[in-house]
C-alpha cells in the first residue's frame, strides 16, 4: 500500500515550457486535491476532484488544467510554465465523506520555474 | 473573507511544554485540522476537533473553542523530532480545508 505518490520529485522548466505532474492513489479515495505550497504562505488550492471524469477550481487555478480519467489517477498539466509557478505542489486524498475525513498527502514536486 | 492566524515561529527546550494558537474566521465551519510538516517533507493529519474541548492523543492535545473561533495545539515532553511546521486547517461550509501559514516550532536541547 503506496498511499499518495507523485512524479516527478523535482523539476526544472525553462518559461514557456509545459509539463504534467502526475499523482496516484491506491486506497480508494473519491476525492484528490492539488495544492501548492510557498515560503511563509499557507497551502493554496489549485484545483480538485470530488470523482472520477469530475474537476472542479480551487482558489488559484489560473495557468492550470487538470484530468482525473481514472479514480487512481490525478493530473495537473502546466501549459506555458511562469516563474511565478516555482512552488512545492503537493497532491492530497480523502474518503469524500466530509466532516472528519483525514486528508493524505503525496511527498510533493520541486518546481523550478527558470 | 476567510482567514487563520496563527505565530510564524516559537522555540521551546527539549522535555518541556508548548502551546501553540490558532485563530480562524471562516464562511460556516464543519471541523478543524492541525497538521505536522518536517522540512521538506509532506503534512502528516494529527488532530481533528469539531466540538468544543479537549482531545488528548498522547502527547499532543488540541483543543477547540467554536465561539471564539480558536483552537490550540499542546505538545508535551518536547522531543528534538518534534522540531517541525504545525499547521492549523478549519473547514469550511464547503468541506474546504483553509490552511494558515504554520507554526515553526524550534526544540533546543
Amino acid at each position: 500500500n503506496a498511499g499518495v505518490t507523485q512524479t516527478p520529485k523535482f523539476r526544472v522548466l525553462k518559461t514557456g515550457q509545459s509539463m504534467t505532474l502526475l499523482c496516484a492513489q491506491d486506497m480508494n479515495h473519491e476525492y484528490m486535491y492539488w495544492y501548492r505550497q510557498d515560503p511563509g504562505m499557507g497551502l493554496r488550492l489549485i484545483h480538485y476532484s470530488v470523482g472520477e471524469g469530475t474537476t472542479a477550481k480551487g482558489e488559484v487555478p489560473d495557468g492550470y488544467n487538470v484530468s482525473r480519467l481514472k479514480k487512481q489517477n490525478f493530473l495537473l498539466g502546466l501549459e506555458s510554465a511562469a516563474p511565478s509557478q516555482t512552488s512545492v505542489y503537493f497532491c492530497a486524498s480523502t474518503l469524500g465523506e466530509g466532516g472528519a475525513d483525514t486528508q493524505y498527502f503525496g511527498p510533493g514536486t520541486r518546481l523550478t520555474v527558470l | 473573507g476567510q482567514n487563520i492566524d496563527q505565530p510564524t515561529e516559537m522555540t521551546a527546550t527539549e522535555g518541556a511544554i508548548v502551546q501553540i494558537n490558532c485563530t480562524y474566521q471562516t464562511s460556516g465551519f464543519n471541523g478543524l485540522f492541525w497538521y505536522q510538516q518536517h522540512a521538506g517533507e509532506a503534512p502528516t493529519f494529527l488532530s481533528y476537533n469539531v466540538l468544543d474541548g479537549l482531545e488528548e492523543k498522547g502527547r499532543f492535545s488540541s483543543f477547540l473553542s467554536r465561539s471564539k473561533g480558536y483552537s490550540y495545539l499542546l505538545l508535551k515532553e518536547l522531543q528534538m523530532k518534534d522540531s517541525a511546521s504545525y499547521l492549523c486547517a478549519p473547514m469550511d461550509s464547503n468541506y474546504q480545508l483553509i490552511w494558515g501559514a504554520g507554526t515553526k516550532l524550534i526544540i533546543k536541547p
